[in-house]
């Protein structure tokens, strides 16, 4: 059964730093990988995805996550951290057919520092 | 494009009570996911369904159903009520699911029980 951990159920960054939140996997085939942000009292909402193709993906709000196969992580990152970025986020991963479902990770609560 | 809407955004049961929760998804789309969020669990999938028929189905107890219409909304049951029920019932549509669909969340059915 596939299965997401995310490293860090916390992280805190200064107001202009590096985002770094950890990603892995674990599934017999190369999945499809997302990226989710769920703000307080709102549903989550979708950062980027990884299907095919290019390794490096970028999403919305400056956000980018690189597949890593022999690793089998999606590491999200953004170069500078904006105080609006303080949320929840969750790497989710999904099998190839209709059938499978898409499993999220615990989740990552990002805190930015002024 | 409306979002997907979930109805109510909050209720209050107590236990041993049923409640009814409901989702209208994004126009066009045929397959709807329900996930219990909870502190402690993360998110965790109840079920899918498309074209009314249940595709997938998550580990919860027979408490637990739903259903969907020929218009594609949805909604989820829970009966007989536990403390542990109180969660955020998320709702996300996708066009046919399964693969690369990306889901697009509602806001959530908060659900206390006392």
């Amino acid at each position: 059964a596939q299965s997401v951990t995310q490293l860090g159920s916390h992280v805190s960054v200064s107001e202009g730093a590096l985002v770094l939140l950890r990603c892995n996997y674990s599934s017999s085939v190369p999945p499809y990988l997302f990226w989710y942000v769920q703000y307080p009292n709102q549903g989550l909402q979708l950062l980027l995805k990884y299907t095919t193709g290019a390794t490096l993906v970028k999403g919305i709000n400056g956000f980018e996550a690189e597949f890593k196969k022999s690793e089998t992580s999606f590491h999200l990152t953004k170069p500078s951290a904006h105080m609006s970025d303080a949320a929840e986020y969750f790497c989710a991963v999904r099998g190839e057919t209709s059938y499978d479902k898409v499993i999220f990770g615990p989740g990552t609560s990002l805190s930015v520092i002024p | 494009k409306a979002g997907v809407t979930q109805t109510p955004r909050y209720l209050i049961k107590t236990r041993g009570q049923q409640v009814t929760l409901s989702c209208s998804p994004i126009s066009g789309h045929r397959s709807v996911s329900w996930y219990q969020q909870t502190p402690g669990q993360g998110l965790q999938f109840l079920f899918e369904y498309f074209s009314e028929t249940q595709r997938n189905k998550g580990n919860f107890p027979g408490r637990f159903s739903g259903r969907q219409f020929s218009n594609s909304r949805s909604e989820m049951n829970v009966s007989t009520l536990e403390l542990g029920d109180s969660a955020l019932y998320l709702c996300a549509s996708s066009e046919t699911g399964g693969g690369a669909n990306v889901l697009t969340f509602g806001a959530g059915s908060r659900l206390t029980v006392l």
